[in-house]
């Protein structure tokens, strides 16, 4: 059964850090990796989709890498600001045959100006 | 290019009662899953539609069901309403199983049932 952690649960930092956001899954046959923002009682936003095939997405100052063999991926954001202030979650949906993605329980971030 | 929306907003229900919530899916996607999230946690999968029919389901009872429509919008219904129902309910469409399959969420209608 497919288990994904993400950790720290939360995370307080200074405007203007580089700060690398964790995600690991417990079965490494994943058809793709998504990270997510929530802002508080909000939807979520897409932020980088991982295939499988791949091994990193970047997407202005967000750098998301995957790495299957070791069931991690990290979220990478530079120069971090107040409005990245949010809920930044995982989820991984698994090989041919599955349909439903698998969420983490997110990680807090707040950048204080 | 339109985006996944969601009606109500928000909704206070009372135990035992039913409620239909609904969300149009973007434009070109025929696929639409349903989660649940509760306060502090990750969303958890109900069931997903792909042409009019349910693709899958997680580990919900009977009283969670849904409809997906010819123009693939879709309703999710809950039953018998209890306490622990109590969450914001999102949805999230896609395209085909098979493709990219990147989701994209609606803004998710908080449901209060006391």
């Amino acid at each position: 059964k497919q288990e994904v952690t993400q950790i720290p649960a939360a995370l307080s930092v200074p405007e203007g850090e580089n700060l690398v956001l964790n995600c690991s899954f417990t079965d490494s046959a994943i058809y793709n990796l998504q990270w997510f923002r929530q802002d508080p009682g909000k939807g979520l936003t897409s932020l980088l989709l991982i295939q499988s095939s791949q091994r990193e997405q970047t997407s202005g100052r967000l750098n998301a890498s995957l790495d299957k063999s070791s069931g991690r991926s990290t979220l990478y954001i530079a120069a971090s600001q107040p409005g990245d202030s949010a809920t930044y979650l995982c989820a991984v949906k698994g090989g041919p045959g599955t349909y439903k993605y698998i969420f983490g329980t997110g990680t807090r971030l707040k950048v204080l100006a | 290019e339109t985006g996944v929306t969601q009606s109500p907003t928000h909704l206070i229900k009372t135990r035992g009662q039913q409620v239909t919530l609904r969300c149009s899916s973007q434009s070109g996607h025929n696929t639409v899953s349903w989660y649940q999230q509760a306060l502090g946690q990750g969303p958890q999968f109900i069931f997903q539609y792909y042409r009019e029919e349910e693709n899958g389901r997680g580990n919900f009872p009977p009283r969670f069901s849904g409809l997906q429509f010819p123009n693939y919008s879709s309703e999710l219904n809950v039953n018998a309403l209890e306490l622990d129902d109590s969450a914001l309910y999102l949805c999230a469409s896609s395209s085909a199983p098979g493709t990219s399959y990147e989701q994209y969420f609606g803004p998710g209608t908080r449901l209060t049932v006391t």
